[in-house]
């Protein structure tokens, strides 16, 4: 059973970069895409960026110009930085498995409120 | 971006209610198009993907169709596990983009 457990610093302050890591128990990172998905306090799901090992990331044009999604294959994990934070940016934030086949986001993590404020 | 947008918003309906929401993509999503269930305090959960596929483990009342730019999905007869928001979410194009959601309350 694949399972990926999130972490993170919850209270940033603005201009201030945030860093997400999320490891991958039960399963390996090759042959699925590890994706970042935010979701601000009680509005819908935005997708931030994704990730597949041996293949570029690919960012939410929105987000690209301060997001950076990398994989640690020796911890088998992946991470989020958010550079330039504003109280935009917060967010209950989520790591996510996407299928190669299906194109589905099928394993979620528990998600991590990030806070921006002064 | 793709537009999804998802309708009704939101609606009221009894235990053993059929329920259909629909979803609207600006351009031909190629049936990449996966439906999610989401509680309060939880992470979204998958339940139907590439339109029509249910996902294991997920009940079979729920069910989805469509093609192109059109899609639905159905809770054949409603539960009380199932009053949660749910979402569709297209996956051909980048970046990945969802629909603003439904929310499913008790009548």
């Amino acid at each position: 059973q694949v399972q990926l457990q999130q972490w993170g610093a919850g209270l940033l302050k603005p201009s201030e970069t945030l860093s997400l890591t999320c490891v991958v128990y039960g399963g390996s990172l090759s042959g699925y895409y590890w994706t970042w998905i935010r979701q601000a306090p009680g509005k819908g799901l935005e997708w931030i960026g994704e990730i597949n090992y041996g293949v570029s990331a690919f960012y939410n044009p929105s987000l690209k110009s301060r997001v950076t999604i990398s994989l640690d294959t020796s911890k088998n994990q992946f991470s989020l930085n958010l550079s330039s934070l504003t109280a935009a940016d917060t967010a209950l934030y989520y790591c996510a498995r996407r299928q190669w086949t299906s194109f589905a986001f099928d394993i979620w993590g528990h998600g991590t409120m990030v806070t921006v404020s002064s | 971006d793709i537009q999804m947008t998802q309708s009704p918003s939101s609606l009221s309906a009894s235990v053993g209610d059929r329920v259909t929401i629909t979803c609207r993509a600006s351009q031909n999503i190629k049936s990449y198009l996966n439906w999610y269930q989401q509680k309060p305090g939880r992470a979204p959960n998958l339940l139907i993907y590439t339109a029509s596929s249910l996902q294991s483990g997920v009940p079979s009342r729920f069910s989805g169709n469509g093609s192109g730019t059109d899609y639905t999905f159905t809770i054949s007869s409603l539960r009380p596990e199932d009053f949660a928001t749910y979402y569709c979410q297209q996956s051909y194009f980048t970046p990945r983009t969802f629909g603003q959601g439904t929310k499913v309350e008790i009548k």
